[in-house]
This record gives C-alpha cells, structure tokens and sequence, in this order.
C-alpha cells in the first residue's frame, strides 16, 4: 500500500498565524518525500522534497519551511502566515526505482 | 527537466477517443515523459510514461513521435469520469523530483 495521509483536511487561518500541515505515509521505507502547492487556477509548484530523514531540500524560497522527523513523516509549517499562503497543499511519495509519484488528499489552506 | 507546452482545454464527447497533446521540443535523451491528471479537488494521479517506443496500459495510450518532440495522450473511451486536468511531464527516469505546469482541462460532454 502507498497510501498517504493529510491533515487536516480544510484549514482557515488567519494572516500571521503559524502553519503546521502533516503527512504520513505507509508503505516500503525510505521514501521521497515531497511537498506541493496548488494556488487557485494554477499548475503545481514543488515546494520541498526529502530524500530522507533530516534531509530537506527546497525549491522555492518563502516563508514556510519543512521537516521530515521520522521516515514516514514529512510536515510543513510556517511561524506566521501571509494571505499568499492560501492554496491546495498536497504531499506526495515516490520510491526508488519506481517511476510513479503518488499523491495524498491534500490540504486546503485559506488565509483570511 | 524540459519545458512542455499543452493546451489550457479540450472538449470530448463521452464515448469518443481523447487525444490530448503536449510539446516538449527541447526534451534531452535519457528523459522520460509521463502524464498524470487531477480531478476536481484531489491529488494528481500517475496515468503512463514512456521513453520513445508508445505505451499502452489500462488507462490511457502514449504515442511519441519518432523526434521525441512531442507526444499524445489518448483515452480511448472517455466517460464522464475522465473529466479531470490532465499533466504531461518530461523528467530524468531516475530522479522523482516532478516539476507540473498547469495541464489541459478535458471536459467530457455526455
């Protein structure tokens, strides 16, 4: 199994407020690790990726930030959101030689 | 990973074959070209990929013309359930870190 969980499922925040998004996956160990977002009408942008605990690399820089404490948990966060952060945030897995990501539920953001 | 370029939407009768195409002219040799789609509000799902040869599975069909420098996705039979933005990809096969633009919105119409 390759499934992945996200919570929450809907979140509304307000602008300065911190951020903590989690994801857990199951499966083989030793995972990629990814985070996305999706802003409304837009394409998906790669925000963090993790090849394994503790590693952390990010694309895009902004003020969030990511951790991978343990092998199957991958979280994102932020100390004080802004009203840019609103979005769909999805995380995905995708395991050594094997071709395909897979994605989570996904989280939707809203910074008011 | 190169660029791609699709077409913001298509429109297809329920029934009939989807041909979605994607550009991706300055494709490198060792990378591949995959294709996900998301449906309204969840995760982007894996559909096929391939290299040069076309691809067949249960979902979808990949055709790559002979240069590599373009390629479509065809759904044989779309249903309603097919509506969903469908992305085409170009990566390196053994690196995941995936990279989508903003794909095309296929509409199936009943």
């Amino acid at each position: 199994s390759q499934t992945i969980h996200q919570w929450p499922a809907t979140l509304v925040q307000p602008v300065g407020s911190p951020l903590s998004l989690e994801c857990t996956v199951e499966g083989t160990s030793n995972p990629n690790l990814y985070w996305y977002r999706q802003a409304a009408g837009r394409g998906l942008q790669l925000l963090f990726y993790s090849v394994g605990i503790g590693q952390i690399s990010s694309e895009v820089p902004q003020n969030l930030s990511a951790s991978r404490p343990q092998d199957r948990q991958f979280i994102l966060s932020s100390k004080k959101l802004l009203l840019s952060d609103s979005g769909f945030y999805l995380c995905a897995r995708g395991d050594p030689g094997y071709n395909e990501q897979f994605f989570g539920p996904g989280t939707r953001l809203t910074v008011l | 990973d190169a660029k791609t370029t699709q077409p913001p939407s298509m429109d297809c009768a329920e029934g009939r074959a989807a041909n979605l195409p994607c550009n991706h002219s300055t494709i490198s040799g060792n990378e591949y070209v995959y294709w996900y789609r998301q449906i309204h509000s969840q995760g982007p799902q894996y559909i096929i990929h391939g290299l040069k040869n076309n691809e067949t599975n249960e979902m979808a069909s990949l055709i790559i013309t002979e240069d590599r420098k373009s390629s479509t996705l065809i759904l044989p039979h779309a249903t309603l359930r097919d509506t969903a933005v469908y992305y085409c990809i170009v990566r390196h096969g053994g690196y995941q870190k995936v990279t989508f633009g903003t794909g095309t919105k296929l509409q199936v119409i009943p």
